[in-house]
């Protein structure tokens, strides 16, 4: 499968403690985004990257939260101090960078479903 | 002030039945819109891009329009089968906010056999 791929798929943790999410992109594509979405609701945007550069921040992503790209492949989402507000799917998506037909079109991972008790 | 509305939020249909699915949005100045498909406890699975020079895009049963002057899109599915039973989401991009999508709430599809 050369789809997006997300790890964990399902994390569970009490309130306080860090967490770190894991998202690997379609290989080759150089747009990363990161999503947020709550039950019945739809997603969130959170944070953009190209390539390895962080290029766009929603102001939901507080400072409890940070994203990196060290390599411009697999990114990562980290929440500090975990708060219940924090409970939701955490959706990555890819993109890559085309002209013409399908271009920029965004392909989601299966998201990861956090928990905090 | 909700950029992107999808009414209504839930709909029920029996097999069969063509659906119509509706998608508003504010700012004309859209880049492209994307229709997804979003299963319980799933990520999102692509369905149609529409770029905002076009009008419509079709794929198998599905077409999907775009009036940029009314600010609306539509999705139609014909011939409804009960496996179309999910929630639908659209997706917008605006040239000036970058490349993040802003979405509807979606509308929950319900297709009974």
């Amino acid at each position: 499968d050369t789809g997006v791929s997300q790890d964990p798929r399902h994390k569970i943790t009490k309130r306080g403690q860090n967490v770190t999410f894991r998202c690997d992109p379609i290989s080759e594509h150089n747009r990363l985004y990161w999503y947020r979405q709550t039950l019945g609701q739809g997603p969130e945007f959170l944070t953009y990257f190209q390539n390895e550069a962080q290029l766009e921040k929603s102001r939901l992503l507080s400072d409890r939260f940070s994203a990196e790209r060290p390599k411009g492949s697999f990114s990562t989402l980290e929440i500090q101090r975990t708060e219940q507000g924090d409970s939701a799917m955490y959706l990555c998506a890819s993109s890559p960078t085309l002209w013409g037909k399908g271009a920029n079109e965004q392909f989601f991972g299966p998201g990861t479903r956090l928990t905090v008790l | 002030k909700q950029e992107v509305t999808q009414i209504p939020a839930a709909l029920s249909v029996p097999e069969g039945e063509n659906l119509v699915l509706n998608c508003s949005f504010t700012d004309s100045a859209i880049y492209n819109l994307q229709w997804f498909r979003q299963d319980p406890g799933k990520g999102l699975t692509s369905l149609l891009l529409i770029q905002s020079s076009q009008r419509e895009q079709t794929s198998g049963r599905l077409n999907a329009s775009l009036d940029k002057s009314s600010g609306r899109s539509t999705l139609y599915i014909a011939a409804s089968q009960p496996g179309d039973s999910a929630t639908y989401l659209c997706a917008r991009r605006v040239k000036a906010a970058g490349n993040k999508l802003t979405f509807g709430g979606g509308t929950r599809v319900l297709v009974k056999p």
